[in-house]
């Protein structure tokens, strides 16, 4: 069965860069989009961009444009999201999530908390 | 402020029918497929409604999706407590650096 097992929580300070992870299972890797999209406590989804895993090819939401890089490996199945910059409205939850159908986001991560603070 | 506009709220009670809205712009709704999430808070979102109108293995044919023309629509019928939950809408949206768009996510209780 298709799985995302996110990387584990994180507490970064103000200005610093996080990186989390993302590994695919149950499925061809480079078939699929990954995206990223998080959730600060009590608010809604907020989509951050999607990466080819085949060629790498990515798009970032322009709130995102300067300062977030997706990255994968194909040999682990892993695919990857740096931020960085951060400042206290980065604190949130972050899931992967892969496509489905026409543009869907089918299969999601367990998600990963990212904490901000000085 | 989200880019799709869902009702913050909405309640009925067991067995009976809820309708949740999504109303979009020429530039997503309008022209993309619509997706419909649930989550239960604390979980991973997860996908109810794809491709406008269908359902994923394993989602029962209580929910159902539609869509008119920058408007999209979540129906669930034979409501169960266990429904209780926020549900998004989402789709993409082709305007200047625009991509994937959620709407601010409707909670939905059952009475």
């Amino acid at each position: 069965q298709v799985q995302l097992v996110q990387s584990g929580a994180e507490v970064r300070k103000p200005g610093a860069s996080v990186r989390v992870s993302c590994k695919a299972s149950g499925y061809t890797f480079i078939t699929y989009d990954i995206n990223w999209v998080r959730q600060a406590t009590g608010q809604g989804l907020e989509w951050m961009g999607w990466m080819n895993p085949n060629n790498g090819n990515t798009g970032y939401a322009e709130k995102f444009q300067d300062r977030v890089t997706f990255t994968r490996d194909t040999s682990t199945s892993t695919a990857y999201i740096e931020l960085n910059s951060l400042t206290s409205e980065d604190t949130a939850v972050y899931y992967c999530a892969r496509t489905y159908g026409s543009g869907s986001f089918g299969y999601w991560g367990q998600g990963t908390l990212v904490t901000v603070s000085s | 402020q989200s880019v799709l506009t869902q009702p913050p709220s909405v309640s009925a009670a067991p067995g009976q029918k809820v309708t949740i809205s999504c109303s979009g712009s020429s530039s997503n709704i309008g022209i993309y497929h619509v997706s419909w999430y649930q989550q239960v808070p604390g979980t991973a979102p997860k996908l109810l409604i794809y491709d406008t109108n269908k359902r994923p293995s394993g989602i029962p044919d209580r929910f159902s999706g539609s869509k008119s023309g920058t408007s999209a629509t979540l129906v669930i019928t034979g409501l169960q407590t266990g429904d209780e939950a926020d549900y998004y809408c989402g789709t993409w949206d082709r305007s200047l650096g625009a991509g994937g768009v959620f709407g601010g996510g409707t909670k939905l209780t059952v009475l």
